[in-house]
């Protein structure tokens, strides 16, 4: 079936310091990309669609300027999250719609991020 | 914007129990999907639902869309341990392109 690969899987770093996490779809064309945010113990909250080939779309009360998406290509989505900062630690999962919407939506595994 | 209530919050069940738990919105949903989350995992897709009074049955799930297109309800039968994990609803409203708005999420525990 249609596969996100989302890497890394967990991350430490820095406070100050930038991080990169990837969502490629594997064998299928991702247009279009979601990445959410998860707090311990709540549910997916929505940051920011990405539309390949164009700006993403934030969400209200996300930072553009924090949280960058990339989406050049129609397999590699990309969330940097600039200037990390403790309360940036969460869960971070990325999801394509599928083609097809009749076949769902696929997340990716996830990344852990904690910044100290 | 839409959302979504999802009941219970959590669950601790004896292994064998039946379990159901169940979504509802103030708006209309076209699409109702429920997801299974493990721990550091993301969320696995159970069962997809597309019309109105759609009951649909994956292994020892079954998921129902409500007729008023308001609501969706998930059973899982004879639980097992690995059963264990956080379900999510998730549903896609009319006009809200490809985006999804999730439920809370019903966390589950199973006694062995």
């Amino acid at each position: 079936g249609a596969v996100v690969s989302q890497h890394p899987s967990w991350v430490i770093c820095k406070s100050g310091t930038s991080v990169k996490i990837e969502c490629r779809s594997l064998d299928f064309q991702a247009t279009t990309m979601f990445w959410y945010r998860q707090f311990p113990k709540q549910s997916l909250m929505l940051m920011a669609t990405s539309n390949e080939g164009s700006k993403a779309t934030y969400e209200q009360g996300v930072e553009k300027d924090k949280f960058l998406i990339n989406h050049a290509s129609l397999t590699l989505s990309t969330l940097t999250v600039t200037s990390a900062h403790p309360e940036d630690s969460s869960f971070y999962i990325c999801s394509a719609p599928l083609r097809y919407l009749s076949y769902g939506y696929t997340f990716g595994s996830g990344t852990r991020l904690t910044v100290v | 914007g839409q959302q979504l209530n999802q009941s219970p919050q959590s669950m601790f069940i004896q292994e064998g129990e039946d379990v159901s738990m169940n979504c509802t919105s103030s708006s209309i949903f076209n699409t109702w999907l429920w997801y299974k989350q493990d721990p550091g995992e993301g969320p696995v897709l159970l069962i997809a639902l597309y019309k109105a009074g759609e009951l649909t049955s994956n292994g020892r799930l079954t998921a129902q869309f409500g007729i008023t297109r308001k609501d969706s309800f998930l059973n899982i039968s004879a639980s097992i341990p690995s059963d264990v994990g956080i379900y999510f609803c998730a549903g896609r409203g009319r006009g809200a392109g490809n985006m999804l708005t999730f439920g809370g999420g019903t966390r589950l525990m199973v006694k062995p």
